[in-house]
């Protein structure tokens, strides 16, 4: 079984300044990592995914997250935020030896930005 | 392309009570997943649906059980219902069965409140 850690529940920061949002991960097996954003009112958005090769993967809104196998994170960060970042994030993973049907989702991370 | 439709958007049901969620999933797709999020939660998955059976089903009871039709659409069911089925319940759709081979898109949800 898997379990996603998001440390922490809000983060609040102003604009154009830079931010990390954290996530750990637990799981026996090989798995793929991905964050997704809600924003109010809205459904799951794929921010961006790790399946292999590259240990950095960015998106097309400015945000990076780099998987680190030995500490088990996939850690997002931006280095300038904008009011409209203002969401709600999810990290979640997905077990590679099931065939990968199913997401688990961390309890999320609310980010605030303040102007 | 109307993307992932849920419907109602919100649903008032007292306890005890039996339910049905609907919903299309995004045009093209052949897979549909359903989620429960709990307030102040990630989402949680509870089953998927593939070729009009029930692929995988997450760590929830009996009660909630689905169905898929020949146009892909679905419904989630939920007997016997209890307060702690309060949530939003999610319905993402893809390409095929794993997440790492298509992107789950996710509709907006169905807000249900039991009383």
């Amino acid at each position: 079984a898997q379990s996603v850690t998001q440390l922490d529940s809000q983060v609040p920061v102003f604009e154009e300044a830079p931010v990390e949002l954290r996530c750990n991960y637990s799981s026996s097996v090989s798995v793929y990592l991905f964050w997704y954003v809600q924003y109010p009112n809205q459904g799951l958005q794929l921010l961006l995914k790790y399946l292999s090769g590259s240990t950095l993967v960015e998106s097309i809104n400015g945000f990076e997250a780099e998987f680190n196998k030995s500490q088990t994170s996939f850690h997002l960060r931006k280095p300038s935020v904008h009011i409209s970042d203002t969401a709600e994030y999810f990290c979640a993973v997905s077990d590679k030896g099931q065939g990968a049907q199913k997401l688990v989702f961390g309890q999320g991370t609310r980010l605030t930005i303040n102007p | 392309d109307a993307g992932v439709t849920q419907s109602p958007t919100h649903l008032i049901k007292t306890r005890g009570q039996q339910v049905t969620l609907r919903c299309s999933p995004k045009s093209g797709h052949d897979t549909v997943s359903w989620y429960q999020q709990a307030l102040g939660q990630g989402p949680q998955f509870i089953f998927q649906y593939y070729e009009e059976e029930e692929r995988q089903r997450g760590n929830f009871p009996d009660r909630f059980s689905g169905h898929q039709f020949p146009n892909y659409s679905s419904e989630l069911n939920v007997n016997a219902l209890l307060l702690g089925d309060s949530a939003l319940y999610l319905c993402a759709s893809s390409t095929g069965t794993s997440v790492f081979r298509a992107e789950q898109y996710f509709g907006p949800g169905t807000r249900l409140t039991v009383t």
